[in-house]
């Protein structure tokens, strides 16, 4: 079953503008992450948030945690061409082994 | 160079024959995981194993073998392969816990 789930699933958007993607999930997590794919390609990771932290930058990637509501945002700022590609969302939980559970994921297309 | 290589990158095999997809990563990391991605599903976990000679089942591991007598390869079989086993199948290594994944360019399996 999934943990993460995205919201939208598709978003569409000019080059410049904004994305925000929406992550929500069910059970308690040590840290969330989220990846990027590129058409026929392997996951690649993007950011990496711990459970008690509640916000991170990485470049023009800005990620937030609200554990309390069990939800993360991924926000790409003046998203280029290039950013068109889909974003998962994974969890890894408190307990049990090392594993991370995905969600299905936003599909981002960013026109020049 | 570094990195985790999965092979073949394309296979058509018929339904009932055993195919095996192969893994190799060269970071000596503890864990391996392969996941399958599928239209409407996202990544689901097949089989991971936290280090050589220790492996467990994951969401849809049915029709599935795996083994890990070296730590840097991961290979996954199809004992018998179904139209249902059609998909691409991701390979990822971690290091452990609160660490990113780092994945394979995917197989992409056809059973016919």
């Amino acid at each position: 079953s999934q943990q993460g789930e995205e919201d939208p699933q598709a978003l569409s958007i000019q080059e410049g503008e904004n994305a925000t993607m929406n992550c929500s999930y069910k059970t308690s997590i040590n840290n969330l992450q989220w990846y990027r794919q590129n058409s026929g390609r392997g996951l690649v990771h993007l950011i990496l948030i711990r459970s008690n932290e509640r916000e991170k930058h990485s470049g023009r990637l800005r990620v937030t945690l609200d554990t309390s509501k069990k939800s993360s945002s991924l926000l790409i700022t003046a998203s280029r061409a290039a950013d068109t590609a889909s974003y998962f969302c994974a969890t890894d939980a408190l307990s049990g082994y090392s594993t991370l559970t995905f969600g299905k994921g936003t599909m981002l297309l960013v026109s020049p | 160079d570094a990195g985790i290589t999965q092979s073949p990158r394309y296979k058509i095999t018929e339904t009932g024959r055993q195919v095996t997809l192969m893994c190799h990563q060269t970071w000596s990391h503890s864990y391996m995981f392969w996941y399958r991605q599928d239209l409407g599903h996202g990544l689901r976990l097949i089989y991971y194993s936290a280090a050589a000679d220790i492996t467990d089942k994951g969401e849809v591991s049915d029709g599935y073998v795996v083994s890990r007598s070296k730590t840097e390869n991961f290979p996954l079989t199809l004992e018998s392969a179904t139209r249902s086993q059609t998909s691409v199948y991701f390979c990822a290594s971690r290091t452990g816990n609160n660490s990113p994944l780092h994945f394979g360019n995917g197989t992409r399996l056809t059973v016919t």
